[in-house]
């Protein structure tokens, strides 16, 4: 099935680790987002990207970056981990063919910084 | 700028109970609405969305929602929940236009009792 896929699943890390969150989807979506959720804060916005050549930063991007390797991947890195990054990643997909604004979401990773 | 509010965030309710879940939104231009589900360790999957036309939209589930302008309001309701039903509900709004990002609500978790 068409889907969008997150590794790892869960990550345990000390503070100052490099971190890389991968997203792949079979989807063929040319649109695809990063967002953080912490408990009682909803989604928050870290990056998006509307094709390989097109990224741009969200609402909390500081202390991130991202790199769109191919239509199907999109990376998230955290170059210096913090504990305040503790949090639920999820990476999201849209079509601009389709529906406007639908998105569609990965598991998500859960990520702990000690 | 947009933002959303939802109301409550515990709701319990006893199975076979209707349920409202309210959600209210504030922006300047036309919003495209969206109700998102996350249930236990998974990804947010979509319920239902409101881009124009009629304003009471149904979902999956049993889910309905009903755009009111006036209220700037988009509230879920089912007549009869499930344990099933069980899960965090998140509202989300779009500016119109195929360019426009999500801003999420907070979150509201529906308990089912038995």
């Amino acid at each position: 099935d068409a889907d969008v896929t997150q590794t790892p699943r869960n990550r345990i890390t000390k503070t100052g680790k490099r971190i890389m969150l991968e997203c792949s989807q079979t989807k063929g979506h040319d649109r695809m987002y990063w967002y953080r959720q912490d408990p009682g804060l909803g989604l928050q916005l870290i990056y998006y990207s509307f094709d390989v050549k097109d990224i741009n930063k969200g609402e909390i991007s500081d202390g991130y970056s991202v790199s769109r390797q191919a239509q199907a991947k999109f990376s998230l890195s955290l170059e210096s981990a913090i504990p305040n990054q503790t949090a639920l990643y999820f990476c999201a997909t849209s079509d601009t063919k389709g529906p406007p604004n639908e998105q569609f979401f990965g598991p998500g990773t859960r990520l702990t910084v000690l | 700028a947009q933002s959303v509010t939802q109301l409550d965030s515990q709701v319990p309710v006893f199975e076979e109970a209707p349920v409202e879940l309210r959600c209210n939104y504030s922006s300047s231009v036309s919003v495209y609405l969206f109700w998102y589900v996350q249930y236990p360790n998974q990804g947010l999957q979509l319920l239902l969305k409101y881009l124009s036309g009629s304003t009471l939209v149904k979902g999956i589930n049993g889910f309905e929602a009903e755009f009111n302008k006036s209220q700037t309001s988009f509230h879920l309701r089912k007549p009869s929940v499930h344990i099933s039903d069980t899960a965090e509900y998140f509202c989300a709004v779009s500016g119109s236009g195929s360019a426009r990002q999500l801003t999420f609500g907070s979150g509201t978790q529906l308990t089912v009792l038995p």
